[in-house]
């Protein structure tokens, strides 16, 4: 099982954001990587890919997003929100099958 | 430019089956694992299915298992799930899903299709 908090945000521009993801189970595997990865789910588009194993930032992603944490804890930060950045947020678990958290809806104020 | 797209969507009665279908382009659709997510109405994302390259292996979310089938024809470019004995709380939006090469990562993915299951 996959803990989000908190299940909504609303951030001013340019300030930080922070989201938690507690797993039920240690996400380490035995070959050392973490088996934890963010996707943000915008209106009317497909998910997207943020960051997968842990902290790796997928291909095109701004670096102001950032994956962090080990075996059950885990934070997606975003060091300056942007307008563009509004939608939902899901952690997932790859360790055992595939397991989504239950999404942060991040709105701007 | 690499793009996945489902089909097949539709309404049907309770009990009902359906096929959705999806067809990628832009890459080499075969060296790839695929994958199918659903995202009922008001609600978050769910995983469904995985199914291996050549089809040797197949994964479900316990809540489908034996009543979905994923499939995939490498020849057509194409991922298939066939849903048998459809259930209201089956209704959703229905992506498919490139799963990244040397990772478990869904890194493309379709615009989704909807089924809704209602009499």
């Amino acid at each position: 099982v996959m803990t989000q908090s908190p299940l909504s945000l609303s951030v001013t521009p340019g300030q930080p954001a922070s989201i938690s993801c507690k797993s039920s189970r240690s996400l380490l595997y035995t070959d050392g990587k973490t088996y934890v990865h963010w996707y943000l789910h915008k209106a009317g588009q497909p998910p997207q890919l943020l960051i997968h194993e842990l902290s790796n930032r997928f291909s095109g992603v701004p670096d102001r997003f950032s994956g962090s944490g080990s075996g059950t804890d885990f934070t997606l930060q975003i060091s300056r929100v942007e307008a563009e950045d509004v939608g939902v947020y899901y952690c997932a678990q790859s360790i055992q099958l595939y397991t989504f958290g239950q999404g942060t809806k991040l709105e701007i104020k | 430019e690499v793009q996945l797209v489902e089909s097949g969507g539709g309404l049907v009665q309770p009990g009902g089956s359906l096929r959705l279908s999806c067809e990628g382009s832009g890459f080499i659709f075969s060296t790839n694992w695929m994958t199918w997510v659903r995202q009922a109405p008001g609600k978050g994302l769910e995983w469904v299915a995985n199914i291996k390259q050549d089809a040797s292996q197949l994964y479900y979310v316990e809540s489908v298992q034996g009543r979905f089938t994923i499939s995939r024809d490498n020849a057509k470019n194409s991922l298939y799930l066939q849903m048998n004995s459809l259930r209201a709380e089956d209704t959703a939006v229905y992506y498919c899903a490139r799963v990244r090469l040397g990772s478990d990562v869904f890194d493309v993915w379709g615009h989704g299709t909807m089924v809704t299951v209602s009499s």
